[in-house]
């Protein structure tokens, strides 16, 4: 079975920091892992993905994540945020042999002028 | 290339009234679907999933109901709306159940 923590129901950055959203999950199986984005009211759009080759994946809007298997985690950084950024952030993990994706609750990011 | 359309955008409809929401699916053949359920403030909610037509999984035992008459189309039903049922409905579809899912525009549905 697997699961998703994501450390932080709201964090607030200021225009050109740095953005660092966390997750952890837990799979029993080599996991696939995405990070998804929500404006307000509309559906998810896929960030990026990781299915099990290069740990370091880049996804659009300048956000990138890296596949820690020692640590279990799967972090979403952006260097420097901008006021678009500004939206609710899902991890998700699945794997093989899984019907379905398993998300966290999600990351309310702010950016701040 | 896929798209995925869902409709009504919004609906407002009173308590124990029945409820439709379509959910249609371009662009693919045999897709993996699922509805998903957004309540204000809080995370996605899995409802119900579908591997092909007439199967059905659920997730959490309601007051709602799918139905997957065609490929690719999948219904949300209820008979009798409570206020819990409001919230965002959201459709997703996937080429395999273990990969990525993308998502319809969603339902905001508020029962008064």
């Amino acid at each position: 079975a697997q699961s998703v923590t994501q450390l932080g129901s709201h964090v607030s950055v200021s225009e050109g920091a740095l953005v660092l959203l966390r997750c952890n999950y837990s799979s029993s199986v080599p996991p696939y892992l995405f990070w998804y984005v929500q404006y307000p009211n509309q559906g998810l759009q896929l960030l990026l993905k990781y299915t099990s080759a290069a740990t370091l994946v880049k996804g659009i809007n300048g956000f990138e994540a890296e596949f820690k298997k020692s640590e279990t985690s799967f972090h979403l950084t952006k260097p420097s945020a901008h006021m678009s950024d500004a939206a609710e952030y899902f991890c998700a993990v699945s794997g093989e042999g899984a019907q379905k994706l398993v998300f966290g609750q999600g990351t309310r990011l702010t950016i701040n002028p | 290339s896929q798209t995925i359309h869902q409709w009504p955008a919004t609906l407002v409809q009173p308590v124990g009234s029945p409820l439709s929401l379509e959910c249609t699916v371009e662009g693919t053949s045999n897709p993996n679907l699922y509805w998903y359920r957004q309540a204000a403030g809080r995370g996605l909610q899995l409802l119900f999933y579908s591997v092909g037509i007439g199967q059905i999984s659920s997730e959490v035992p309601q007051n709602l109901s799918a139905s997957r008459p065609q490929d690719r189309q999948f219904i949300l039903s209820s008979k009798k709306l409570l206020l819990s049922d409001s919230g965002f409905y959201l459709c997703a579809w996937s080429n395999r159940p273990n990969y990525e899912q993308y998502f319809g525009p969603g339902t905001r549905l508020t029962v008064t």
